[in-house]
C-alpha cells in the first residue's frame, strides 16, 4: 500500500481482556517496528523485526506483550490480560534498510483499557 | 538518564523568528540521526536526516557534533504551521538497520 496501515484506529477494552493490534507495512519495507506513546510522553520502543532475523524484543515491558510478523509483511502485536497502564497509542513503522533512512509511521491504534 | 535528551519547552516565538532546538545523545555508537515532527494527536513524520557535514532544507538547518554528541535544528522565518513537537532521533550501531531511539520532543508554538 501507499503507507503504513494500522487497525483498529481506536480500541476500548476491559481490564484483563486480550487485544490484538495489526500493522500492514509499506510494500517492500524489510524492517518493521512497534512503539507506544503514552499521553504527553515520548515514543517507547517495543519490538523490531528485520527480514528473517530474530526480532529485537528488548523493549517489550512484560511477558504479557508479544508480536509476530508473518511472511515478512503484516505484524500483530498482542497484549494479554490488559492493564490500565497499557493505555497508550501504539505506533507501527516500517523502513527500508539503510543508515540514512528514517521510518514511516502508521497513524496508530489508540488503546484505552477501562 | 535518558539516552536522547531534549528541552521539552514549550518555545513560544512570534512569526518570522529564528528558533533553535538542541539535543544530546549518550550512546557514542549512534550512527544515524534524524529530526521528526509530530503534530498533536498525529503520528511522527520525518522532517530531515542529519548529516555529519550539516544539511539544510529550505528554512530548516540541521547540524551534528559527534565529539560533543550534540544535534541541533534551526528554523528560520518561523511560520504558524511550524507549531508542533520536534523529536530528536538517533539510531544505534554501525549496522544498516536498528531501532530508532526518540527524545521526548521539544514543543514549538509560533504566535501571530
Amino acid at each position: 500500500g501507499a503507507g503504513v496501515s494500522q487497525s483498529p484506529s481506536n480500541k476500548v477494552t476491559e481490564k484483563g481482556k486480550d487485544v490484538e493490534l495489526r500493522c500492514d507495512p509499506i510494500s517492500g519495507h524489510t524492517a518493521l517496528y512497534w512503539y507506544r506513546q503514552s499521553l504527553g510522553q515520548g515514543l517507547e520502543f517495543l519490538i523490531y523485526f528485520q527480514g528473517n532475523s530474530a526480532p529485537d524484543k528488548s523493549g517489550l515491558p512484560s511477558d504479557r506483550f508479544s508480536a509476530e510478523r508473518t511472511g515478512g509483511s503484516v505484524s500483530t502485536l498482542t497484549i494479554q490480560r490488559t492493564q490500565q497502564e497499557d493505555s497508550a497509542v501504539y505506533l507501527c513503522a516500517s523502513s527500508l534498510s539503510g543508515t540514512t533512512y528514517g521510518y514511516t509511521f502508521g497513524s496508530g491504534t489508540r488503546l484505552t483499557v477501562v | 538518564r535518558k539516552e536522547v535528551e531534549q528541552d521539552p519547552g514549550p518555545f513560544n516565538v512570534p512569526e518570522g523568528a529564528t528558533v533553535a532546538f538542541n539535543c544530546t545523545y549518550s550512546n557514542s555508537a549512534s550512527q544515524s540521526f534524524f529530526w521528526y515532527r509530530q503534530d498533536c494527536r498525529k503520528e511522527p513524520k520525518l522532517l530531515m536526516s542529519v548529516y555529519s557535514s550539516g544539511n539544510e532544507d529550505g528554512r530548516f538547518t540541521a547540524q551534528l557534533n559527534r565529539a560533543s554528541q550534540y544535534i541541533s535544528l534551526l528554523i528560520r522565518d518561523s511560520k504558524l504551521s511550524d507549531s508542533a513537537t520536534y523529536l530528536c532521533v538517533v539510531r544505534h550501531g554501525s549496522s544498516n538497520t536498528g531501532k530508532l531511539i526518540f527524545g521526548q520532543g521539544t514543543t514549538l508554538q509560533v504566535k501571530p
